[in-house]
């Protein structure tokens, strides 16, 4: 199976920050990365696809980047709403994976 | 409107066989894959499976042991999950998950079922 390493796995940041999050595949997915926020108590929302492509309604503030085994989701000037965990998940190869999340907590 | 609309919360015994559902509208059910993904208490989300309602091609992520199977009914635009003999480490939230069709595999999920919590004890 390809493993999935998020890092960090928790970061405190503001509201205003830029904050970054990587993910690097235990070998090489081409761009077939998505990124998930999924909120306490709720179903997790679908944010990226395609490594860098937003879903439909997701705010411009969201950005993902990278190809191969290395992948980042920035958000830039955090907003309140955005504390949550973020997935990433690979597409490329069976059986799909997810990584072990990140938690954006409020500094 | 895509909709996924999942089936409600279950609580069962160990060894006990459960099946739950996800049905799909606003789209075309058998053109979409549907996937399942596990969440147990507080941790992150697992992969469990994928199916092409289309075709029935179903692909499982071999963690699971052969103990669920995925299934889906185009007639009534529903998949299914199933368990054989539940164990408590099954407890879990479930949810599905729509994928748009790839020309090798599905490509991202986009829309989620609202989630169905499975109880074991």
């Amino acid at each position: 199976d390809i493993q999935m390493t998020q890092s960090p796995s928790s970061l405190s940041a503001s509201v205003g920050d830029r904050v970054t999050i990587t993910c690097r595949a235990s070998q090489g997915i081409n761009y077939y990365l998505a990124w998930f926020q999924q909120k306490p108590g709720k179903v997790p929302k679908s944010l990226i696809y395609g490594a860098s492509s937003l879903h439909s309604g997701v705010p411009s503030r969201f950005s993902g980047s990278g190809s191969g085994t290395d992948f980042t989701l920035t958000i830039n000037s955090l907003q309140p709403e955005d504390f949550a965990t973020y997935y990433c998940q690979q597409y490329n190869t069976y059986p799909f994976t997810f990584g072990g999340g990140t938690r954006v907590e409020m500094k | 409107e895509v909709q996924l609309v999942q089936s409600g919360a279950e609580v069962k015994k160990p060894g006990d066989s459960l099946t739950i559902s996800c049905k799909g509208s606003g789209y075309s059910f058998s053109t979409y894959w549907i996937a399942w993904v596990r969440q147990m208490p507080d941790k992150g989300l697992q992969w469990m499976g994928v199916i092409y309602p289309g075709d029935a091609d179903t692909k499982y992520n071999p963690s699971l042991g052969g103990r669920v199977t995925i299934a889906s009914a185009n007639s009534i635009t529903t998949a299914f999950l199933q368990f054989s003999s539940l164990t408590t480490s099954d407890t879990a939230v479930y949810y599905c998950v729509r994928h748009k069709s790839g020309v090798l595999h599905p490509l991202a999920g986009d829309f989620w079922g609202q989630g169905t919590l499975v109880t074991v004890s």
